[in-house]
C-alpha cells in the first residue's frame, strides 16, 4: 500500500519569491508520482510527472519536481511565484508494478500575495 | 476534444435518499476514476474501472455505495440511503491505457441535509 504526507497544508508567500511545497511518500514497491494543480473554481490538472528516468521533472508554468528515492520524497519546487500560482497542489502516487490506483495528498493551498 | 463531464454539477438531497452521479469520460480512454473530495480534504480513492478487467472498489467507504460502467464508457455512481458525512464533491477522471496522465471532470458538488 502507498501512502502520501505533504507536510504543510498552507504556503503563504510573495510574489516573485522561490517556493517548495513538499511531498513524502511510503510504498514498499516502486511508484510512479504525480503533481495536480486546482485553480480556483477550476478542475485538478495535471502538473508534471515521474514515471521513470531523469529524478528532475519539469512542467507546465514553470514547476519542477525533483524525486528523491532514498528521502522518499517528491519535492515542488518553483524558482518565482506569480499571483496566478495561487491554488490548492496535489501531490500523488501510484504503483508502478500494476493497477491505476492513485493515492493523493491532503493538499498544500499555496497563497501568492502581492 | 471534450474533457470529462460529469452531471448534474450539483445535487443537494435529503438524508436517506439515493442519488446517481454520473461521468463521461474522454472518448477512448478506457480506464475511469471516482474520488471524493470533502472540504478541506484532499483527494480520496474511490473506484476505478480498467476496460473489461474487474474494476478496483478497494476505497468505496461502505456498501451503501457502488458503481457501474456500461459498455467501457460511461460510468454511474450510486449513493444509497444517503448521509450528511456524504457531503463531498465526487470527481471522476480517466485515462489512456499505457498513459498515467487523468483528466479530470469538474466534478458534481453533493450536499445531504
Amino acid at each position: 500500500a502507498q501512502s502520501v504526507t505533504q507536510l504543510d497544508s498552507q504556503v503563504p508567500v510573495f510574489e516573485e519569491a522561490p517556493v517548495e511545497l513538499r511531498c513524502n511518500y511510503s510504498s514498499s514497491v516502486s511508484v510512479y508520482l504525480f503533481w495536480y494543480v486546482q485553480y480556483p473554481n477550476q478542475g485538478l490538472q495535471l502538473l508534471l510527472k515521474y514515471l521513470s528516468g531523469s529524478t528532475l521533472v519539469k512542467g507546465i508554468n514553470g514547476f519542477e519536481a525533483e524525486f528523491n528515492k532514498s528521502q522518499t520524497s517528491f519535492h515542488l519546487r518553483k524558482p518565482s511565484v506569480h499571483i496566478s500560482d495561487t491554488a490548492e497542489y496535489f501531490c500523488a502516487v501510484r504503483s508502478n508494478t500494476g493497477g491505476f490506483k492513485t493515492i493523493f495528498g491532503a493538499g498544500t493551498r499555496l497563497f501568492v500575495k502581492a | 476534444g471534450a474533457g470529462v463531464s460529469q452531471s448534474p454539477s450539483n445535487k443537494v438531497t435529503e438524508k436517506g435518499k439515493d442519488v446517481e452521479l454520473r461521468c463521461d469520460p474522454i472518448s477512448g480512454h478506457t480506464a475511469l476514476y471516482w474520488y471524493r473530495q470533502s472540504l478541506g480534504q484532499g483527494l480520496e480513492f474511490l473506484i476505478y474501472f480498467q476496460g473489461n478487467s474487474a474494476p478496483d472498489k478497494s476505497g468505496l467507504p461502505s456498501d451503501r455505495f457502488s458503481a457501474e460502467r456500461t459498455g467501457g464508457s460511461v460510468s454511474t455512481l450510486t449513493i444509497q440511503r444517503t448521509q450528511q458525512e456524504d457531503s463531498a464533491v465526487y470527481l471522476c477522471a480517466s485515462s489512456r491505457q499505457g498513459l498515467e496522465t487523468q483528466y479530470f471532470g469538474p466534478g458534481t458538488r453533493l450536499l445531504v441535509l
